[in-house]
């Protein structure tokens, strides 16, 4: 069975600023997706990123980019020019393209704080 | 376009009861997955339904059950239930085996 791991609880970073939030999984698989998803305190769980494990390239939506490092099974999202709409809770998520499996698997998530 | 709706928003229920939780699917959509979401952790996959079947389900014990209707809404049946069931239950819709879009989630609790 594959595992998410966020390590950081909780962010924190000033208006403007660059943060980076950690993720690691386990798997034994090859091919897989890796998502990041954005849960707001209206509790909608929103996709922000997806990387393709095929894919050497790291993938970049405007501010968010991500640094997918797949031997090391590393995949940390880089929030560039923070700004205070994207205070939520952040989710790394790992699905399965072996089988059927479509099921995301998620870690605990972080919290992040921007400071105006 | 109506994205993934979840009725009702809220519930309170007693231990023992059972209860049923609504989802209608993103327009175009097919597939719908259900989550469970404790206070303070990430969703937990119950399972997923694809053609009204159950394609794959996560490590959830039989109390929890669901239904896909031909039009491609579902529910989710919780029977017996035990205070550890009180979380946030989210729904997620996609077309096949592409991309996943959530609903606002239905808040259960259980006294």
């Amino acid at each position: 069975a594959q595992t998410v791991t966020q390590s950081q609880p909780e962010m924190s970073v000033q208006e403007a600023e660059t943060v980076t939030l950690s993720c690691t999984y386990d798997t034994s698989e090859s091919d897989y997706y890796l998502f990041w998803y954005k849960q707001p305190p209206s509790r909608q769980m929103i996709l922000v990123i997806r990387q393709e494990a095929y894919k050497q390239q790291n993938a970049t939506e405007n501010r968010f980019s991500v640094n997918f490092q797949k031997a090391a099974k590393s995949f940390s999202l880089k929030i560039s020019d923070s700004q205070l709409g994207d205070a939520a809770m952040y989710f790394c998520a790992y699905r399965s393209l072996e089988g059927g499996a479509d099921g995301l698997t998620f870690g605990k998530g972080t919290h992040l704080i921007i400071q105006p | 376009d109506a994205g993934v709706t979840q009725s009702p928003t809220h519930l309170i229920k007693t231990r023992g009861q059972q209860v049923t939780l609504r989802c209608s699917p993103k327009s175009g959509h097919d597939t719908v997955s259900w989550y469970q979401q404790a206070l303070g952790q990430g969703p937990q996959f119950i399972f997923q339904y694809y053609e009204e079947e159950e394609r794959q389900r996560g490590n959830f014990p039989d109390r929890f059950s669901g239904h896909q209707f031909p039009n491609y809404s579902s529910e989710l049946n919780v029977n017996a239930l035990l205070l550890g069931d009180s979380a946030l239950y989210l729904c997620a819709s996609s077309f096949y085996r592409y991309e996943q879009y959530f609903g606002p989630g239905t808040r259960l609790t259980v006294t």
